[in-house]
Formats: C-alpha cells, sequence, structure tokens
C-alpha cells in the first residue's frame, strides 16, 4: 500500500482481556518495528523483525507480550492479559534496509490503547 | 542514565529566531543520529540524518555531531509558528537499523 496501514485506530479493553494490534507495512519494506509511546513520553522500542531473520525481542516489557510477522508482510501485536499500564499509543514503522534513507522510518496512525 | 536524553522542554522561541535542540547519547560506539518531528497527535517524521562529526544543512535545518562529546543538536533557523511540534533524538547505537528515541523537546514558536 501507498502508506503504514494500522488498525484499530483506537481501543478501549477491560483490563484483563487480551487484544491484537496490526500493522500492515509498505510493500516491498523488509524492516518493521513496534515502539509504542506514553503521554507525553518518547517512542520505547519493542521489537523489529527484519527480513527471515530472528525477530529482535529485547524491548518487550513483558512475557505477555508478543508479535508475529507472517510472510515477511502483515505483523499482528498481542497484549495478554492487559494491565492499565499498557495503555499508550502503538506506533508501527517500516522502512527497506539498503536503502539511502532506511532510517526514514515511515510510522503508521498507530492504535491509540485504552485499558479501563 | 537513559540511552539518549533531551530537555522536554518546552522551549519558546518568537518567530524568526533560531531554534536549538540538544540531544546527549550514552553509546560511544553510536555511528547513526537522527531527528524526527511529531505533530501533536500525530506520528513521527524523519526530517535530518547526520552520521559524520560536523554540520549538515538541509534548508532551514542544520543538525550538529560532536561525537567526542557524545551529542547531537538541531538548528532551525527563522523559526515559523508552523515548526511547532515536539522534536525527538534517535540514535542507532548497534548500526542495525533499531533506533532508540529520546523523550523529545517540545518546541513552541510564537508569532
Amino acid at each position: 500500500g501507498a502508506g503504514v496501514s494500522q488498525s484499530p485506530s483506537n481501543k478501549v479493553t477491560e483490563k484483563g482481556k487480551d487484544v491484537e494490534l496490526r500493522c500492515d507495512p509498505i510493500s516491498g519494506h523488509t524492516a518493521l518495528y513496534w515502539y509504542r509511546q506514553s503521554l507525553g513520553q518518547g517512542l520505547e522500542f519493542l521489537i523489529y523483525f527484519q527480513g527471515n531473520s530472528a525477530p529482535d525481542k529485547s524491548g518487550l516489557p513483558s512475557d505477555r507480550f508478543s508479535a508475529e510477522r507472517t510472510g515477511g508482510s502483515v505483523s499482528t501485536l498481542t497484549i495478554q492479559r492487559t494491565q492499565q499500564e499498557d495503555s499508550a499509543v502503538y506506533l508501527c514503522a517500516s522502512s527497506q534496509r539498503g536503502q539511502p534513507d532506511y532510517h526514514g522510518y515511515t510510522f503508521g496512525s498507530g492504535t491509540r490503547l485504552t485499558v479501563v | 542514565q537513559k540511552e539518549v536524553e533531551q530537555n522536554s522542554g518546552p522551549l519558546s522561541v518568537p518567530e524568526g529566531a533560531i531554534a536549538s535542540l540538544n540531544c546527549t547519547y550514552s553509546d560511544r560506539v553510536s555511528q547513526s543520529f537522527f531527528w524526527y518531528r511529531q505533530y501533536s497527535g500525530k506520528s513521527p517524521e524523519l526530517i535530518m540524518s547526520i552520521y559524520s562529526n560536523g554540520d549538515k544543512e538541509d534548508g532551514r535545518f542544520t543538525a550538529q555531531l560532536n561525537k567526542a562529546s557524545q551529542y547531537v543538536s538541531l538548528l532551525i533557523r527563522d523559526s515559523q509558528p508552523s515548526d511547532s511540534a515536539t522534536y525527538l533524538c534517535a540514535v542507532d547505537p548497534s548500526n542495525t537499523g533499531k533506533l532508540i528515541f529520546g523523550q523529545g523537546t517540545t518546541l513552541q514558536v510564537k508569532p
């Protein structure tokens, strides 16, 4: 697609429920990243997929968080047993490694998650 | 110590002035540095990248890098109200493409 697409744009869930957030990167981009941004804070790295390599999961805050990327394209971030501290905007970005603008991540518009 | 540190601000400058935004980083081997702009309620967008010591200019923006002192700065000349946003400093400490972001500095340009 023309840009990075994320869904849903907003999600309100009850504490303890599981949620799935979806990211559809720019076609052909091999690198995909998940970050989260809490109110008034910078971006916190969560996980990074590069091609067929094993993902870098070093930023996942707990074992309640997991992510997968199917077919080198669409990615799903799953949060199990959500807690109120999980409330944040979850941003997905993609880029094409090897290109001059590799670090010019294209971000999606994000999913605003609210846990009540 | 955070890996990438910025003063959260707000930094307030009058229209037409030079805005100076600063960032320090902890990993001495970092090679790649970036400035992103984020308008309220929007996603970040890349405005500058810098890899070598010294200055890099792009229009009204100048990025400055000093690896010995481990700081990178962004100068915005002839600041405009449309420059009002949060500016995020980002570093790729391991040259993997994974960026570590600072907290961001909020810039307010007053007409």
